[in-house]
């Protein structure tokens, strides 16, 4: 139990478009869903966390309007890159908690989705 | 705050070595401790975790015990195989709070 899925698992994208990254909990709801980036050899940063049904919180430095967050259901939640640059290319990952006891305290990671932006 | 701090990588090991990798922890209160793994390629996958002190954490050989004393949880394993070759990421996730924070993270390749 306890899975998250991320869709697409890899996108190329040119300079200047938008690409949304889908964040799911499969088999549980999903209270809060966070977003972390990975640069290449490097740890997770954590970018935003997010509550179903309202705003995201962005960690300082991560420019709100370029990564859109939306977490509509407890069991999806959207990150969109806008107006995406070159250096935004990187590794995202999404990770949600659950609402029950067997899922709480725990944050379940999706399988990632490494964006290229050309 | 809290914090993690794991060993700096990259660690380079025969197969059947035994294996450790140090990680030490700055918290506030009782936080729940993880090991994570990541392949290349792919997102993180639990590891092993502890909830509270003298807790040992196993999996897949690997082992880590959390130790309040010394605010460690030291990753073991006795002998690691080619397919242990991965990075693994210390994390910590204070008590009802899901703050979590990750260690720089350890980078491991074993030669056959």
């Amino acid at each position: 139990g306890a899975v998250v899925s991320q869709h697409p698992s890899r996108v190329i994208c040119k300079s200047g478009t938008s690409v949304k990254i889908e964040c799911r909990s499969l088999d549980f709801q999903a209270t809060t869903m966070f977003w972390y980036r990975q640069f290449p050899k490097k740890s997770l940063m954590l970018m935003a966390t997010s509550n179903e049904g309202s705003k995201a919180t962005y960690e300082q430095g991560v420019e709100k309007d370029k990564f859109l967050i939306n977490h509509a259901s407890l069991t999806l939640s959207t990150l969109t890159v806008t107006s995406a640059h070159p250096e935004d290319s990187s590794f995202y990952i999404c990770s949600a908690i659950g609402q029950d006891p067997e899922t709480r305290y725990e944050q379940y990671f999706g399988p990632g989705t490494r964006l290229t932006v050309t | 705050g809290n914090s993690v701090t794991q060993m700096e990588g990259p660690v380079t090991l025969s197969e059947e070595a035994f294996l450790t990798i140090n990680c030490t922890y700055t918290a506030t209160g009782y936080p729940s401790l993880f090991w994570y793994v990541q392949y290349p390629g792919e997102g993180l996958q639990l590891l092993l975790k502890a909830t509270k002190a003298d807790d040992k954490g196993s999996n897949k050989g690997f082992e880590a015990t959390y130790r309040k004393e010394t605010t460690s949880f030291h990753l073991e394993k006795g002998s690691v195989q080619v397919s242990d070759s991965a990075v693994y990421f210390c994390a910590l996730n204070p008590y009802n709070n899901n703050d979590m924070r990750f260690g720089a993270g350890t980078r491991l390749t074993v030669k056959p």
